[in-house]
């Protein structure tokens, strides 16, 4: 069936280092593939995300890169600040138009310690 | 613009009660989907609701049903609640942006406790 795990589960860096999060994914016709940010009682918040065609994505301090040999695909974060403390979340899917569905991974909490 | 709004914040339910939990759509949006998110999980797909059809069903039991309105709005239905029931449920909608890109939109969940 679909499954997406994520490692590590937890991940504590100091203020200014990177952080890494690696995710695999099993369905190799999933072609999307966002990250969500989910901090303590909100929703989640798509922070940034990259379709199959494309090798890697950047937005400022975010960049998001995709092997679809290996079928991972990693959430890097550079500079990282006490306001990225969160739980961050990966997913896969096969996307068609609107209607697609999100197979989720369990989720990494990130802790910036200052 | 209003974004993805969800019904009640919060709710206690007793076992063997049903509840329905309700959504409206992000203006624009056409498909409503329903994620379940247990403490310390990440979600898990539900079903998706287009054209007020069920278009996609994850692996939940017959006790989770839904429903689409003509105005896109939907509801989650849960008969014969169950303690394991108890989960923060999500209700995500999307559509073709104007900018042609592919939204898709979290609510802020209905935290549901079933005691």
């Amino acid at each position: 069936g679909e499954n997406v795990e994520q490692h590590p589960s937890t991940l504590s860096v100091q203020e200014g280092d990177s952080a890494v999060i690696k995710c695999t994914y099993s369905d190799s016709a999933s072609n999307y593939f966002p990250w969500y940010k989910q901090e303590l009682g909100k929703r989640p918040q798509l922070i940034i995300d990259i379709r199959s065609n494309v090798g890697e994505k950047k937005d400022q301090r975010i960049a998001v890169t995709l092997n679809k040999t290996a079928k991972h695909f990693s959430l890097h974060i550079t500079e990282t600040q006490p306001e990225d403390s969160a739980v961050y979340f990966c997913a896969a899917s096969k996307r068609r138009g609107s209607s697609y569905k999100l197979i989720f991974g369990s989720g990494t909490r990130l802790l910036v310690r200052p | 613009d209003a974004g993805v709004t969800q019904s009640p914040t919060h709710l206690i339910k007793t076992r063997g009660q049903q509840v329905t939990l309700r959504c409206s759509p992000k203006s624009g949006h056409d498909t409503v989907s329903w994620y379940q998110q247990a403490l310390g999980q990440g979600p898990q797909f539900i079903f998706q609701y287009y054209e007020e059809e069920e278009r996609q069903r994850g692996n939940f039991p017959d006790r989770f049903s839904g429903h689409q309105f003509p105005n896109y709005s939907s509801e989650l239905n849960v008969n014969a609640l169950l303690l394991g029931d108890s989960a923060l449920y999500l209700c995500a909608s999307s559509g073709i942006e104007w900018t042609g890109g592919y939204g898709y939109t979290f609510g802020s969940g209905t935290r549901l406790t079933v005691v």
